[in-house]
This record gives C-alpha cells, structure tokens and sequence, in this order.
C-alpha cells in the first residue's frame, strides 16, 4: 500500500519553541488526518481537513489541507513537555476504496523541558 | 464511557499457537478496521470491515483471519502462518460517511 511522506522523522525542541510538521504525497487526497499517539497507547485523533486550502485549529495546534490537496501541516505553539509524542498524518486517497486510510510514518517529537 | 476496547494489553504465545486478539466498540460505528504497527513504521492495514458478516483485506492480510459476526465486535486471529507476529496491534472504528477513525488502546503481541 502506497505511504504518505511525512517528515521531519524526529524533532527536538525546548519548550516554548514551536513545532512543524509535514506530510507529502504524489497522489490527491480527500481527506487529512492528524493523531497523536503517546507511547505503548492507540492514536488520538486531533485534527480532521476535508477541504483544499481549509486551517484548523485545535487549541495549539494548527493544521492545513494544502491547495494542492497533495500535502498537510500541523503546526505546534509554544510546546509543552505533555505535546511529546509521536505524530501520524493519515488520508483518504481520492479514488480510493472506502474508509481506507494511508498513514505516514510519524514525526517522534520530544521537548525538553 | 462510549469507545473502543481492545484486550488484552499485553499477550505471549509460542511460536506456532493461533493467538486472538479481542477488539469490542460501543460508539455503534458500522466500520471496524485492524492495523500491525512495527518499530519506527507507520499503521499497515491489515483487514477491515464496513459491515456485520462482510470484511476485505487490506495490505498485509497474509496470516491473520477476522470475523465480524456482530457490529459490536471485530475479533482477529493471527495464526501460525504469520511470519513476523510479534507487534504492536491497534483496532480501531468509524462511521459510514466519515474517513475519521478512533482507535482502542491497543495490543502488543510476543511470540517467542
């Protein structure tokens, strides 16, 4: 199954700082996704994009459907020790089968406190 | 508390056991997938099901086998034949109209 690019792989940052991330993609999605997942738990969903060019937020954290709805972008302000994780994008491929997602392999971000 | 229940948290099976790994919803989603997900990787699809008594398989189906005998319920068996078992297992559910999938806690499997 095809893989979305997410990168950086890793980040680390001090608190305070701020955080972005990206996904890529050569095929058109639909849909994007943005979980969290802690360690040794399931993925929490934070953010979900269904248009091109749409920005979410979700207290502080950002998101965008990039206009070429090939791409997406979290964005992190002002980190906290708790914001430390690791991040997946996730889509729904246009033209897909349903209710099939494609996820990246996730951005491990850590914050020094 | 409505959500997604997998169980149990941590398994070990001997190389060669079919092992079943139990994932319970309570949100009434008609949509149950399962995920293997391995060290540095992303989620890899292993079967899904839109609804009761119907499943597809998704990209890495060789070796596990599901059933989705009740909307509630989307248990999968990972059998001898699995190569690679030991993993990290995430259930999870939908709506019909919905891409958003919520995810259960999860199951790390250990065969040794």
């Amino acid at each position: 199954g095809q893989q979305l690019n997410q990168s950086p792989q890793s980040m680390f940052i001090q608190e305070g700082e701020d955080v972005s991330m990206n996904c890529t993609s050569s095929s058109i999605f639909n849909t994007w996704l943005w979980y969290k997942q802690d360690p040794g738990e399931g993925p929490v969903l934070l953010i979900a994009l269904y248009k091109a060019g749409e920005l979410t937020s979700n207290g502080r954290l950002t998101a965008q459907f990039g206009i070429t709805r090939k791409d997406s972008f979290l964005n992190i302000s002002a980190s906290i020790p708790s914001d430390v994780g690791i991040y997946f994008c996730a889509g729904h491929r246009s033209g897909g089968s349903n209710y099939k997602l494609t996820f990246g392999k996730g951005t491990l971000l850590t914050v020094n406190p | 508390d409505g959500g997604i229940t997998q169980s149990p948290k941590y398994l070990f099976r001997k190389e060669g056991q079919n092992v079943t790994l139990s994932c319970e919803q309570n949100l009434n989603h008609d949509a149950m997938y399962w995920y293997r997900q391995d060290p540095g990787q992303g989620l890899r699809l292993i079967y899904y099901s839109q609804i009761v008594n119907d499943f597809q398989k998704g990209d890495i189906a060789e070796g596990y086998s599901v059933s989705r005998e009740k909307k509630e319920s989307f248990p999968l068996t990972v059998t001898s034949a699995q190569k690679n078992p030991t993993a990290f297992y995430l259930c999870a559910s939908s709506i019909v109209s919905a891409h958003e999938a919520f995810f259960g806690q999860g199951t790390r499997l250990t065969v040794v």
